[in-house]
Parts: C-alpha cells; structure tokens; sequence
C-alpha cells in the first residue's frame, strides 16, 4: 500500500483562492517533500520538510507536519491558473533510502 | 548540476515484444538511481531502486527487470510485454542515502498494444 495518501484527489478552485491538499502517511519519516507535475512530463521538487520541522515557507507555498498525526498539508496562496498541475508529496522513512509518493492531487486552477 | 536522460520518449511495443528504456545521468557520481511508473492520472508507483553498479532493489512483483551496468546508466527491461505495462516511466535519482531532494527525468510513455 501507499506510504502517503493525498487529499482530496482533484480541486477546483477560482485564480486567486487558496487550494489546500493533505498528505497522510503510516511509518516514520525523516522529511516530507511536496512535488509538482505538469500534465506528461516530470516532477519538480516544491518543497521539502523534516521531521523536526513544524512548518516551512516558500513564496506562495506553505507546507507544514504534524507527525503526531503523520500527516502534511500544503497550502498554496493566491492561485494562478499556472498552478494548474498534479502535486504529490513523498516520504523518505526512516528504515530505508527511497522516498514513497502518494496518489497526487489534481489542481484546476481557473482563470 | 545533475540532469537525467531517458530515452525513447514514446514508444508503442506489441504484446510479447520485449522492452527496453534506458536511463543516463550526467553531472554526478554514485547516485541512487529509481524506476517509477505512472499509471494515467494517478500515483507513482516505485518499481526498482539502486544504491550502487549490479545493485538493484525489486518494489513489486511484475515482469520488469532493471540493471545497472555503469554507475550513471539504469536500465528498465521486459521479455515479454504485457498491456499491463502500459503507462508512463520515470527515472529518478537521489544524491545521498538520507533521501534528499529527488529529481527526475522526463519520462518514457510506453503503450502496449
């Protein structure tokens, strides 16, 4: 099964609003990465998060963790209808060497 | 910096034809090395990983292969395709073995017809 789990798995939201999406994982971690991914092509590393971290901060980004509940969220302000794209976030645990990604989010940014 | 190359970017194979895409990096040395599958619109799924030459780490049961015959060349192979198989592959690589930021290439779309 998926180390981590986003939610909710599409949004639609209005340029300018906010898109909020959670990520929820099972076993411990080292950090947590955000990642982005336009339609066909490759990810790109947002944002990354340790485990020591509560909340980190990158332009209109906002990640934070609450390990307790192993869980993320990332926030993005101010929406643009670039934004539009797929965001999974990643885990590197604690026991191994590979990051784990989720089953993404989908974002719809309208103009 | 580092940068990834795979190649072919596309490639529609018959079932039963065997399969080959190849993975090289540049601007780097001893990286782990990632095979990830995409199903379309969903998730990545991790299918090997490689902390060093001839080392190679199986996620799932399928019938992939990979082999990393130079340190910077990682190769995802099959004998036989599947219509399984279809869907898109992404090579990655993370610099160290605390699992840092990891990058990817651009991807090979496989369909399997």
């Amino acid at each position: 099964s998926q180390q981590g789990e986003e939610d909710p798995q599409a949004l639609s939201i209005q340029e300018g609003e906010n898109a909020t999406m959670n990520c929820s994982y099972k076993t411990s971690i080292n950090n947590l990465q955000w990642y982005r991914q336009n339609s066909g092509r490759g990810l790109v590393h947002l944002i990354l998060i340790r485990s020591n971290e509560r909340e980190k901060h990158s332009g209109r980004l906002r990640v934070t963790l609450d390990t307790s509940k192993k869980s993320s969220s990332l926030l993005i302000t101010a929406s643009r209808a670039a934004d539009t794209a797929s965001y999974f976030c990643a885990t590197d645990e604690a026991a191994g060497n590979k990051l784990t990604f989720g089953g993404g989010t989908r974002v719809l940014v309208k103009p | 910096s580092q940068t990834i190359h795979q190649w072919p970017a596309t490639l529609v194979q018959p079932v039963g034809s065997p399969l080959s895409l190849e993975c090289t990096v540049e601007g780097t040395s001893n990286p782990n090395l990632y095979w990830y599958r995409q199903a379309a619109g969903r998730g990545l799924q991790l299918l090997f990983y490689s902390v060093g030459i001839g080392q190679i780490s199986s996620e799932v049961p399928q019938n992939l292969s990979a082999s990393r015959p130079q340190d910077r060349q990682f190769i995802l192979s099959s004998k036989k395709l599947l219509l399984s198989d279809s869907g898109f592959y992404l090579c990655a690589l993370t610099l160290d073995n605390s699992g840092n930021t990891i990058y990817f290439g651009e991807g090979s779309w496989l369909t399997v017809v």
